[in-house]
C-alpha cells in the first residue's frame, strides 16, 4: 500500500514553456501532498505544501506564480512550471500523507520524482 | 528553528565494513524518519522511530532514536554494493511538515 505516482517520469521541453507534472495516490486518500525539488548530490528542498479544496502555501523563495499548484481530488494533485527557462531545470517529486491514519499522519509516501530539463 | 545535522555528508567503503551515519539535532522530534534514495528516484523510507531509546533492525542495519529524541544513528553492519545510495533522516515540524537533514552519499565498493 501507500503508493505514489508521478507522470511524467522525465520531460524535456523548450524555454518560455509550461510543463503539467500530476502526482497520485494509488491507493489512499491525500488531502495534503508536498512539492519538493532536488538539485545533485543534494537533500530535498521543499517548495509548497498542496492541500485539497484550498490554497497551496508555498515556501519563502518560491514564486507561486510560476509554480501553480492545484490539488483538486483527494488523490490528485498538479504541478505547473510556467514559462520554464533552463535554471528550473531539476528533479520535482512529491509526497503525500495518508489522510485516515492519523496515529502515523507525519509519514510521507514519496512518488519516483519527475526529471525536468529545459533547453 | 528546527535543525538536522546528518553526518558524514561523504562515506566510500569498502564491501564488508561496517559504518555508522548520524543524525543531530539540538531540538526534539516527536520522531524521525530514514530514507534511502536512489538515483533518479524518489525517497523510500526505510523506518520511523518514535520512541526515545528506541532500536529498529531491518536486516543489516540498525537505527536508533536518542533517549532525549534529539538525535538517530543509523549502523549499517557489513555493507554490500547494494546499499550504495543516498540517506536520508527527516523529522515532522508542528505542521508535519518534514525537516530533513542534507543526506549521506554512501558508496559500498566491492
Amino acid at each position: 500500500g501507500a503508493v505514489v505516482s508521478q507522470h511524467p517520469s522525465r520531460v524535456i521541453c523548450k524555454s518560455g514553456t509550461s510543463v503539467k507534472i500530476e502526482c497520485r495516490s494509488l491507493d489512499f486518500q491525500a488531502t495534503t501532498m508536498f512539492w519538493y525539488r532536488q538539485f545533485p548530490k543534494q537533500s530535498l528542498m521543499l517548495m509548497a505544501t498542496s492541500n485539497e479544496g484550498s490554497k497551496a502555501t508555498y515556501e519563502q523563495g518560491v514564486e507561486k506564480d510560476k509554480f501553480l499548484i492545484n490539488h483538486a481530488s483527494l488523490t490528485l494533485s498538479t504541478l505547473t512550471v510556467t514559462s520554464a527557462h533552463p535554471e528550473d531545470s531539476s528533479f520535482y517529486i512529491c509526497s503525500a500523507r495518508d489522510s485516515t491514519t492519523a496515529a502515523r499522519s507525519y509519514e510521507q509516501y514519496f512518488g519516483p520524482g519527475t526529471r525536468l530539463t529545459v533547453t | 528553528t528546527q535543525l538536522l545535522e546528518q553526518s558524514p555528508q561523504f562515506l566510500s567503503i569498502q564491501e564488508g565494513e561496517n559504518l555508522t551515519v548520524y543524525c543531530n539535532s539540538s531540538s526534539v522530534f516527536s520522531s524521525l524518519q530514514w530514507y534511502r534514495q536512489e538515483p533518479g528516484e524518489g525517497p523510500v523510507l526505510l523506518v520511523t522511530v518514535v520512541t526515545g531509546g528506541e532500536v529498529k533492525k531491518l536486516k543489516r542495519l540498525t537505527f536508533q532514536f536518542g533517549d532525549a529524541r534529539k538525535d538517530s544513528s543509523l549502523h549499517i553492519t557489513a555493507a554490500q554494493p547494494g546499499d550504495t545510495g543516498l540517506y536520508l533522516c527527516a523529522g515532522p515540524d508542528s505542521n508535519y511538515q518534514l525537516i530533513w537533514g542534507a543526506g549521506t552519499k554512501l558508496i559500498i565498493k566491492p
